[in-house]
């Protein structure tokens, strides 16, 4: 599976935009780019994913570089409930397997 | 909504002794997913099921844990003889068929081996 790198930690005040980058220099073709965030105590939750173009949803939004070595995850109004570990993962369903593998991810912490 | 629900919450057991732990994922989902998350060793992959499907049992750690998932709906994990380092939250996924379709995570079972 193609490795990300993330930043361990970041910090962000309530009611700020947040840019969490994600490095996925040996992505491949068929690779998509998957965002996870887990709150405390809970399971992983979906946020997003794409392969090539911008995406937005009601959560957040991803942006893709042109060469796909690296994408940022974006939230757009920070809350304390955004406050999580947010993991990239490259998926590459070609190979026909189906899992996600986790990385350490980026603890988001959010300031009042 | 119903989500993936897993039981039980939390479980202590004694080293040596079998556990079962239990997934009932949603409704129509054909994909399930389990995994652990360990202080130590982050979130990793241990069985996936798809429909009829032979399963991808890849990430077992050991031949004491295995996995059903009976009429393609509820999945029980079982580890047999359990040893501290068994000691870990199981996370349980379930997701529409195949392809990029999004994993949705039950809260996980904690499992405690004193």
């Amino acid at each position: 599976d193609a490795k990300t790198t993330q930043p361990n930690s970041m910090e962000s005040n309530e009611e700020e935009p947040v840019h969490l980058p994600c490095n996925h220099s040996t992505i491949s073709g068929t690779d998509y780019i998957h965002w996870y965030r887990q709150l405390p105590s809970q399971g992983p939750e979906y946020v997003i994913h794409g392969l090539t173009s911008n995406v937005n949803n009601r959560m957040a939004s991803l942006a893709i570089a042109e060469d796909r070595k690296s994408s940022t995850l974006i939230l757009h109004r920070a809350t304390l409930r955004d406050a999580a570990v947010y993991y990239c993962i490259l998926r590459d369903l070609k190979g026909g397997s189906e899992k996600l593998v986790f990385g350490k991810g980026t603890k988001l912490t959010v300031n009042p | 909504g119903a989500g993936v629900s897993q039981s039980p919450s939390n479980k202590v057991t004694e080293k040596g002794k079998d556990v079962e732990l239990r997934c009932d994922p949603i409704s129509g989902h054909t994909a399930l997913y389990w995994y652990r998350q360990s202080l130590g060793q982050g979130l990793e992959f241990l069985i996936y099921f798809q429909g009829n499907s032979a399963p991808d049992k890849s990430g077992l750690p050991s031949d004491r844990f295995s996995a059903e998932r009976t009429g393609g709906s509820v999945s029980t994990l079982t580890i047999q003889r359990t040893q501290q380092e068994d000691s870990a939250v199981y996370l349980c996924a379930s997701s529409w068929s195949k392809g990029n379709q999004p994993q949705h995570f039950g809260d996980g079972t904690r499992l405690s081996i004193l």
